[in-house]
């Protein structure tokens, strides 16, 4: 079954001890991107990859880290978590190859609730 | 950079009446337009795209948006809406760029309520 797959789906955390969330998807899509979700202010993206090893910062990338090394792969790293960062966090891919092949629909992993008190 | 404006923060409408909501984006050229449901405690689902061609696209679950270049817009409608259609819409802007980048830009999303 074609899927993106987050964890934890639940996490309560304090100020500064480091965390990451994971995300993996089955689809080979080249693609991957982290949003948050706060209330009255939408879906904001936080990082995406276009293909592994190359990453770009989103909107609000101020206190998270990612990385790509492998194509399937693509976690979130708080270093140093704060109260602001509690959120609902979603992880998506779209396959992004040659023309013809990209911009398919958005796949989304079920989000990971975070709080950190 | 590109932007995704959704005027209606919360709309109301009873059971079997139509709906509209509405999407104002700005990008340069025309780019990748979705709109995606969220019910309460849910992840996002795709109700349906726009990436070229005709400029009506119909979606999931009876719903339909129509692409209008002159306006900017990507308004979303459904003749009659069903109490199960309660959920929170958010319209979004895919642009792709020569460079081999895409950013995926979202709005704040259109809360739906419906009376019986």
């Amino acid at each position: 079954e074609a899927q993106v797959t987050q964890n934890p789906r639940y996490l309560i955390t304090v100020t500064g001890k480091k965390l990451t969330v994971t995300c993996s998807q089955n689809m080979n899509h080249e693609y991957m991107s982290w949003y948050r979700q706060d209330p009255g202010l939408g879906l904001r993206q936080i990082y995406y990859s276009m293909n592994v090893e190359v990453t770009d910062k989103g909107d609000v990338p101020e206190g998270y880290k990612v990385s790509r090394k492998e194509k399937r792969n693509f976690p979130l790293i708080l270093e140093s978590p704060s109260p602001n960062q509690t959120s609902l966090y979603f992880c998506a891919s779209i396959p992004w190859g040659p023309s013809g092949t990209r911009g398919g629909e958005l796949f989304f992993g079920e989000g990971s609730r975070l709080t950190v008190l | 950079a590109q932007s995704v404006t959704q005027p209606d923060i919360h709309i109301t409408v009873s059971e079997g009446a139509s709906l509209e909501l509405r999407c104002n984006y700005s990008y340069g050229a025309t780019p990748y337009l979705f709109w995606y449901v969220q019910s309460p405690g849910q992840g996002l689902q795709l109700l349906l795209k726009y990436f070229s061609g005709d400029t009506l696209v119909q979606g999931i679950k009876g719903f339909e948006a129509e692409f209008k270049r002159s306006q900017s817009s990507f308004n979303l409608r459904k003749p009659s809406v069903h109490w199960s259609d309660a959920a929170e819409y958010f319209c979004a802007v895919g642009s792709p760029s020569g460079a081999g980048s895409y950013q995926l830009t979202f709005g704040k999303g259109t809360k739906l309520s419906v009376i019986p």
